[in-house]
């Protein structure tokens, strides 16, 4: 019944290797975000598809390249992890609700690079 | 361009104390704003929001957020706390296209026995 799911949940990884995440969600939605969640808890956007179109392009490391192979699903790529890229990386998809909008996030995937 | 600012990082109360967390914005159109709570290691929950509907917001487990556009605030509150209310909690606002949200940078809440 997870809205949102995410794989995998913990990423350990080393310097220099390609790795990829996974978003689905369940719940219909047109459109879906990733987000970076650093260790001061600061959470920063990082794009967002609407209909598989890519409606936001933040300033992120081309390393990063996000898939949306149908509006369910929205990947993300790494290429090339550098130890900075140790973060919980969040997806979320968005419903319109009447006059506004409303988030629902995963539950997150921890990424450690050494 | 939109922004929220949350002040104070770390918040301590007493158990069955106010809680009162802070958030002002920044918006030259009218915002939609809200808040979410992250429980530890896990995603990002909706509490309440604010549309423009009413200026007080009541949310899930207790909580409520009264919009105040003369102090550019959205404080959120909860009379009695409860152990279970510690978290992180975040202030975020968007405009009408729901397009882009804007996280403030989150305020721990710990709740002392």
């Amino acid at each position: 019944d997870t809205a949102v799911s995410q794989t995998p949940k913990y990423l350990v990884t080393q310097m220099g290797n390609d790795k990829s995440i996974k978003c689905e969600q369940n719940l219909g939605h047109d459109t879906m975000y990733w987000y970076k969640q650093d260790s001061k808890k600061f959470l920063k956007i990082m794009f967002s598809y609407n209909n598989k179109e890519l409606i936001i392009n933040e300033t992120v490391p081309n390393r990063f390249s996000p898939k949306s192979p149908d509006k369910a699903h929205l990947n993300l790529h790494i290429n090339s992890l550098e130890l900075g890229d140790s973060a919980v990386y969040f997806c979320a998809s968005r419903q319109r609700i009447y006059d506004s909008y409303e988030q629902y996030f995963g539950p997150g995937t921890r990424l450690t690079v050494t | 361009a939109q922004s929220v600012t949350q002040l104070g990082s770390h918040v301590s109360v007493s158990e069955g104390a106010l809680v009162l967390l802070r958030c002002n914005y920044s918006s030259s159109v009218p915002p939609y704003l809200f808040w979410y709570v992250q429980y530890p290691n896990q995603g990002l929950q909706l509490l309440l929001k604010y549309t423009s509907a009413a200026t007080l917001v009541k949310g899930i487990n207790g909580f409520e957020a009264e919009f105040k556009k003369s102090e550019t605030s959205f404080h959120l509150t909860k009379p009695s706390a409860h152990m279970s209310d510690a978290a992180e909690y975040f202030c975020a606002v968007s405009g009408h296209t729901g397009n882009q949200f804007y996280f403030g940078t989150g305020t721990s809440l710990t709740v002392i026995p």
